[in-house]
């Protein structure tokens, strides 16, 4: 089965630049997706298909995948964005099955 | 604006069945856009994809639990559902469902992430 992996934390200062990884077997041939989770709250999507922000979503929030590493980068990071985030595809090998990375908690110090 | 919302028992005895329902507004469940999704959230872990239905009711399911999952769909009340069979204390979660975007054509399929979700609902398996 595929399977995504993410660091267990990030820790960044206030207006600094976030890179949150997701590591996976050849995962640019695949789209990735990526949700933002705050304490008590339903995750939501900030990034879709590598790169696309739905509406609402900041331009901070920008997204990159080749060879085996997707990344979520958050430009001017803000105490609010200090959330969980997972790292999601869609493994069209294995049956259409949907895949989550582990999450990474990112700090804003 | 569309809206899901999760709702069934809070608590269920271990070996016996979780059954969850998710009810859309706002908007139709049998559009051909998207599919439905279960996932759920165990306390303090990370998110685990249970399943996905089409307004069809094409089905997949996560192998680990494929044995123990069914999901259903219900055009005419707009809602699908959640049975989750022989439960343990290991199911023990938050419970989510959500709209995943999808591009169905023949020969073709593309998958666009889950954009929708509701709020959630806490399912705790004990006896």
């Amino acid at each position: 089965s595929y399977v995504l992996t993410q660091p267990p934390s990030v820790s960044v200062a206030p207006g600094q630049t976030a890179r949150i990884t997701c590591g996976g077997n050849n995962i640019g041939s695949k789209s990735v997706h990526w949700y933002q989770q705050k304490p008590g709250q339903a995750p939501v999507l900030v990034v879709y298909d590598d790169s696309d922000r739905p509406s609402g979503i900041p331009e901070r929030f920008s997204g990159s995948n080749s060879g085996n590493t997707a990344t979520l980068t958050i430009s001017r990071v803000e105490a609010g964005d200090e959330a969980d985030y997972y790292c999601q595809v869609w493994d069209s090998s294995s049956d259409h099955r949907r895949v989550f990375g582990g999450g990474t908690k990112l700090t804003v110090l | 604006q569309l809206q899901l919302q999760e709702s069934g028992p809070g608590l269920v005895k271990p070996s016996e069945t979780l059954s969850l329902t998710c009810t859309v507004s706002g908007g139709s469940i049998s559009s051909s856009s998207y599919y439905w999704g279960w996932i759920r959230q165990p306390p303090g872990k990370g998110l685990e994809w249970i399943g996905s239905i089409y307004y069809s009711g094409s089905t997949y399911y996560n192998p680990s639990l494929k044995s123990r999952v069914t999901i259903s769909v219900d055009t005419s009340k707009n809602q699908f559902s959640l049975k989750l069979s022989s439960v343990t204390a290991a199911d023990t979660a938050v419970y989510y469902c959500a709209r995943e975007v999808v591009v169905i054509t023949p020969g073709y399929y593309y998958y666009y992430g889950m954009d929708v979700w509701g709020q959630g609902t806490t399912v705790t398996v004990s006896s």
